[in-house]
């Protein structure tokens, strides 16, 4: 079965600094990995999803993320955190077919100034 | 890009009560859609696939009975929570494929259910 795990539940960063926020999955095949951010009380915005090719995806706001397939992992990276970047980032893995998404627990970014 | 709204987005209710949320593709056809289901600071479960015209499939867990789901049209699904009880207060997203060769998920954002 599918599961993602988000080791860190909160993370706080200076404005300014650089951010990683680790994603591990478990798929017995080829992975459909995404990140996603949600703020408070809002829906889930994509910001950058990996299907193929190169490991190192670029997505919006910034924000990449690096697959690997040794590790299992698909953290994601920022390498100047702004203030309007706090928020909860859920880490989803998906099948290739079905297309249901198991999305992680979360990690809550909070932003120091 | 897609767009995905849902409808109330709060609402709160008397225990016994039915709700109806509403989720729409504005501006693409979405032959499947998600329900998801999140409790605070929980992430998101699915409850859900709702695929149009035909009946949804659940989840293990997932009382069909309760979490009526309806897909009538290639835009609209339709999750109504029966006889509500404040257990079932939550956050409620749906998400709705996009189509192509991975479907993307696109996600509403989310009807606020306080039953009281």
């Amino acid at each position: 079965a599918q599961s993602v795990t988000q080791p860190d539940i909160h993370i706080t960063v200076s404005e300014g600094a650089s951010l990683e926020l680790r994603c591990n999955y478990s798929y017995g095949a080829t992975p459909y990995l995404f990140w996603y951010v949600q703020s408070p009380g809002q829906g889930l915005q994509l910001l950058l999803k990996y299907f193929s090719g190169d490991t190192l995806v670029q997505g919006i706001k910034g924000f990449e993320a690096e697959f690997k397939r040794s590790q299992s992992s698909f953290n994601l990276r920022k390498p100047s955190v702004h203030w309007s970047d706090a928020a909860e980032y859920f880490c989803a893995v998906g099948a290739i077919y079905g297309n249901k998404l198991v999305f992680g627990a979360g990690t809550i970014l909070r932003v120091k100034s | 890009g897609a767009v995905v709204s849902q409808h109330p987005s709060w609402v709160i209710c008397k225990s016994g009560t039915s709700v109806k949320i509403e989720c729409r593709s504005l501006d693409f056809q979405a032959t499947t859609m998600f329900w998801y289901r999140q409790f605070p600071k929980q992430s998101l479960m699915l409850m859900a696939t709702s695929n149009e015209g035909s009946k949804a499939t659940y989840e293990q867990g997932v009382e069909k009975d309760k979490f009526l789901i309806n897909h009538a049209s290639l835009t609209l699904s339709t999750l109504t929570v029966t006889s509500a009880h404040p257990e079932d207060s939550s956050f409620y997203i749906c998400s709705a494929l996009s189509g192509g060769a991975f479907n993307e998920q696109f996600f509403g954002p989310g009807t606020r259910l306080t039953v009281l």
